[in-house]
């Protein structure tokens, strides 16, 4: 059965600080790895989709990378603020999809 | 606008009475799911649906219920609700699940309390 594991579970940086959030998983055998933002109560914002041939995705400040054969994602952030305050989720598409318990940042300005 | 929604976003019932949440997608996606969310166990899957008449059990599918008539819409029903399944509830879709290419889309989350 799958597992997922995020590390750090909880986060707290200055305002302007780059920032790597990991995420691994014990079974290779994977479509895709998905990174979502869920604010407080609220429901998931998909952020960066990795498609398992993909080693990375880029979107604005926010960079994924795969390494499938380590069971290892990485979600950098860079140039934090304040708004990127939030529970990171990843999410990895097997024969089911599978959370991890995500990790809880916080940007202080 | 490419969306799923769910009804109600808020709910509090009593133990027993039987519920419905509906949860709807209009982008045309064939796998449809639903998970509850609760602090320290994070998300998991209660059931899915591969397309219409099929579907399937989750990690946790006990006191549940699910039915998929049309392809767009995938009602989780509670026959019995009990205290155990307050929870955060999410429906999510994505337009094939053996694929590489398509990300899952979530909808707004329906809070449910049964007391």
């Amino acid at each position: 059965k799958q597992e997922v594991t995020q590390i750090p579970a909880a986060l707290s940086v200055p305002e302007g600080e780059n920032l790597v959030l990991n995420c691994s998983f014990t079974d290779s055998a994977i479509y895709n790895l998905q990174w979502f933002r869920q604010d407080p109560g609220k429901g998931l914002t998909s952020l960066l989709l990795i498609q398992s041939s993909q080693r990375e995705q880029t979107s604005g400040r926010l960079n994924a990378s795969l390494d499938k054969s380590s069971g290892r994602s990485t979600l950098y952030i860079a140039a934090s603020q304040p708004g990127d305050s939030a529970t990171y989720l990843c999410a990895v598409k097997g024969s089911t999809l599978t959370f991890g318990k995500g990790t809880m940042l916080l940007v202080s300005p | 606008e490419a969306q799923v929604t769910q009804n109600p976003r808020y709910l509090i019932t009593v133990t027993g009475k039987k519920l419905t949440v509906t949860c709807s997608q209009n982008m045309n996606h064939e796998y449809m799911s639903w998970y509850r969310q609760d602090p320290g166990l994070g998300l998991r899957q209660i059931y899915y649906s591969m397309n219409v008449e099929v579907t399937d059990k989750g990690d946790v599918p006990e006191g549940y219920k699910v039915s998929r008539k049309e392809k767009r819409n995938f009602p989780l029903i509670l026959e019995s609700p009990s205290p155990n399944q307050t929870s955060l509830y999410f429906c999510a879709s994505s337009l094939f699940w053996a694929s590489v290419a398509y990300e899952q889309y979530f909808g707004p989350g329906t809070r449910l309390t049964v007391t």
